[in-house]
Parts: C-alpha cells; sequence; structure tokens
C-alpha cells in the first residue's frame, strides 16, 4: 500500500550495530504497529501505538524500542542487533474506534527485510 | 492459548479449477475475522473481513470466504483461480472486545500456487 512507506527497504547489519527503521503513513490514521515476519510463523506484533503519546509492547518486544514522533511516523530501533533478529518488518496502520465498517483493518507497508550478520 | 491455523504450507491449483485455503481458529467469543494476500516484495494486502452477518463474505480480485461458527473456520475461496493470484496468503482473527486494542493474531500462512 503506498500509502505506507517503510525505509530502508533492505539492509544488512552486524552483531551488535544499533539499527534504526522507519514507518510514515499519509493515510491520516492514528493507530500503528510493528510486525516482524518469520517463514513458517506468520506476523507478530512487536509494538503498536494508540496515538502519538501511546505506546505499547506486543508480544515479542524484548530487544526492540520505538518511537512515535509524530501521528504518520512509527521507528522501531534495534538497540544492539543480534542474528535472530533477522526477519522480514512490517509496519501498519489502521483508523481506530467509531469509524463504522473501517474499523479493524490494518494497512500494511512494504516491508523491509533485515539481515544480522 | 488463542492461535489461528492454516493447515497446509502449500496449495497447487490449476488455472480455472476453483480453489480453498483453509483457516481455523481458537479464540474465544466471536471474533473478527480477516484475510491478507502477500505478493512477492510486497506488505501485505487486505482481502476480505468477516464482522457479522452473511457468512459468506466476499472481497477484493474475486475471492470470498466462509465463516462457520461451529467448525471455527474461515476457508477462502474462489471460483476459478488465475495464475497471478499465486501469492501467500495469511488468514488473520482478532479477538472480541480486547479493550480497543487491535490485535491481529495471525496464522503461519499459506502459499498459493496456480500453474497454467
Amino acid at each position: 500500500d503506498a500509502d505506507v512507506t517503510q525505509t530502508p527497504r533492505n539492509r544488512i547489519t552486524k552483531t551488535g550495530k544499533r539499527i534504526m527503521l522507519e514507518c510514515s503513513q499519509t493515510k491520516g490514521h492514528d493507530r500503528m504497529y510493528w510486525y516482524r515476519q518469520d517463514p513458517g510463523l506468520g506476523l507478530r506484533l512487536i509494538y503498536y501505538s494508540f496515538d502519538v503519546k501511546d505506546i505499547n509492547k506486543g508480544e515479542i518486544s524484548d530487544g526492540y524500542s520505538v518511537s512515535r514522533q509524530a501521528q504518520a511516523k512509527f521507528s522501531l530501533s534495534l538497540e544492539s542487533a543480534i542474528p535472530n533478529q533477522t526477519a522480514l518488518y512490517f509496519c501498519a496502520t489502521s483508523v481506530g474506534v467509531g469509524t463504522g465498517g473501517l474499523v479493524d483493518t490494518q494497512y500494511f507497508g512494504p516491508g523491509t527485510r533485515l539481515t544480522v550478520l | 492459548a488463542q492461535s489461528v491455523a492454516q493447515p497446509e504450507d502449500q496449495v497447487n491449483v490449476a488455472e480455472g479449477n476453483p480453489l480453498t485455503v483453509k483457516c481455523t481458529y481458537s479464540v474465544s467469543g466471536n471474533p473478527y475475522l480477516f484475510w491478507y494476500v502477500q505478493y512477492p516484495n510486497r506488505g501485505l494486502q487486505f482481502l476480505l473481513k468477516y464482522i457479522t452477518g452473511d457468512n459468506l463474505v466476499k472481497g477484493s480480485y474475486g475471492f470470498e470466504a466462509e465463516f462457520n461458527k461451529s467448525q471455527t473456520s474461515f476457508h477462502l475461496k474462489k471460483p476459478s483461480a488465475l495464475v497471478s493470484d499465486s501469492a501467500l496468503y495469511f488468514c488473520a482473527v482478532r479477538p472480541r472486545g480486547s479493550g480497543g486494542y487491535n490485535k491481529l493474531i495471525f496464522g503461519a500462512g499459506t502459499r498459493l500456487a496456480v500453474h497454467p
């Protein structure tokens, strides 16, 4: 979905390095999410944010941190990357409650492929 | 534990034949149900969802899904497959009453291969 962009699209880094993945959206959505995708495991939620002042841990937040710089921007950081963080990372957005048929539909960015050597 | 199962890693079908991609879930209550598709080097694209009402839900690209409450299933279907339908398909579930937290539980994905 072109309304949700992620940078970089690909990144190779070394163990111990700090990495930041960025997500921007023009959909005007309040809610943003970070997932990782591993083969055979589907997508797992890392962090989510309901608005600029709200940050929540997902099911696999250890080793990650996030920053919601603005309604449209949500960054994911790996403080000290390790090889088992090699994965495909997706940002997603959703509009939030009280919006009828649009409730609950998440829209995904194109993903960032991260390799930690 | 809440979970979503997609029992087939891959589904192979000939172009023009009907296709079914299976999904069952183990979530309490009456969850919202979703299907997403992922094409190579692309993010997930929303296909369709079930919120309430008619058990047969129609979505994008000619896909539909049938909700079966007694079997806790939400199988994705298409009457006539196209080669361009070849992709990775994810079933996802959101428990109701989760305090506004839009938590999606994803299945592992099923790769659909449509052969000419």
